[in-house]
């Protein structure tokens, strides 16, 4: 089954400067996508960025870009620049195929980012 | 164009009592989905539909039941409310498997 890690429950950055969070997953599968979504006290789910597992060039939103090693399953979120309203839940995601064009999405446990003043 | 709706934002129940969490969607989307939210573990699939008249279950479906008898609504029933069902649900939907669109969620506490 497929599984998404993220090993670290919660981080700190400081006003401007750069933090990587980290995302692993298992999978067989060849063709997939993979997301980071954020998460403010709000409690909506904001989608940060997202990859396709088939491109090898990796994602950039503005101040968001990821590192994508398919080899080594690892799918690490960087935030540049880091503003005090990047301060939020950040969930990685997998969405695999399922059976019949079905798919289904499977989410890690989440990292806390605190930027500090 | 009002994105994903959810009724209600919070609701309190009693063991064993049973209500509808709602969702809509104004996008057309055919896959919409529904996730329970709780601390430390992530979001994690309850249901999910790839089109009218056609749902499948994820990870943690006892409890629940789904229905999809139109595009844009896909309502969560719970038929005997348990206190192990509090959580934050969310629903959320997506064209073509593509990315997901949330609603803001429903906090859900049941006594």
């Amino acid at each position: 089954a497929q599984t998404v890690t993220q090993s670290q429950p919660e981080m700190s950055v400081q006003e401007a400067e750069t933090v990587t969070l980290s995302c692993t997953y298992d999978t067989s599968e060849s063709d997939y996508y993979l997301f980071w979504y954020k998460q403010p006290p709000s409690r909506q789910m904001i989608l940060v960025i997202r990859q396709e597992a088939y491109k090898q060039q990796n994602a950039t939103e503005n101040r968001f870009s990821v590192n994508f090693q398919k080899a080594a399953k690892s799918f690490s979120l960087k935030i540049s620049d880091s503003q005090l309203g990047d301060a939020a839940m950040y969930f990685c995601a997998y969405r695999s195929p399922g059976p019949s064009g079905t798919y289904k999405y499977i989410f890690g446990t989440g990292t806390r980012l605190k930027v500090l003043a | 164009n009002a994105g994903v709706t959810q009724t209600p934002k919070f609701q309190v129940l009693k063991t064993g009592q049973s209500m509808t969490l709602q969702c809509a969607q104004d996008m057309n989307h055919e896959y919409m989905s529904w996730y329970r939210q709780d601390p430390g573990m992530g979001l994690r699939l309850i249901h999910y539909s790839v089109g009218a008249g056609i749902t499948d279950q994820g990870e943690v479906p006892n409890g629940y039941n789904v229905s999809r008898s139109t595009t844009e609504d896909f309502p969560l029933r719970l038929l005997s409310a348990a206190p192990s069902q509090t959580s934050v649900y969310f629903c959320a939907s997506s064209s073509q498997g593509d990315t997901q669109y949330f609603g803001p969620g429903t906090r859900l506490t049941v006594l």
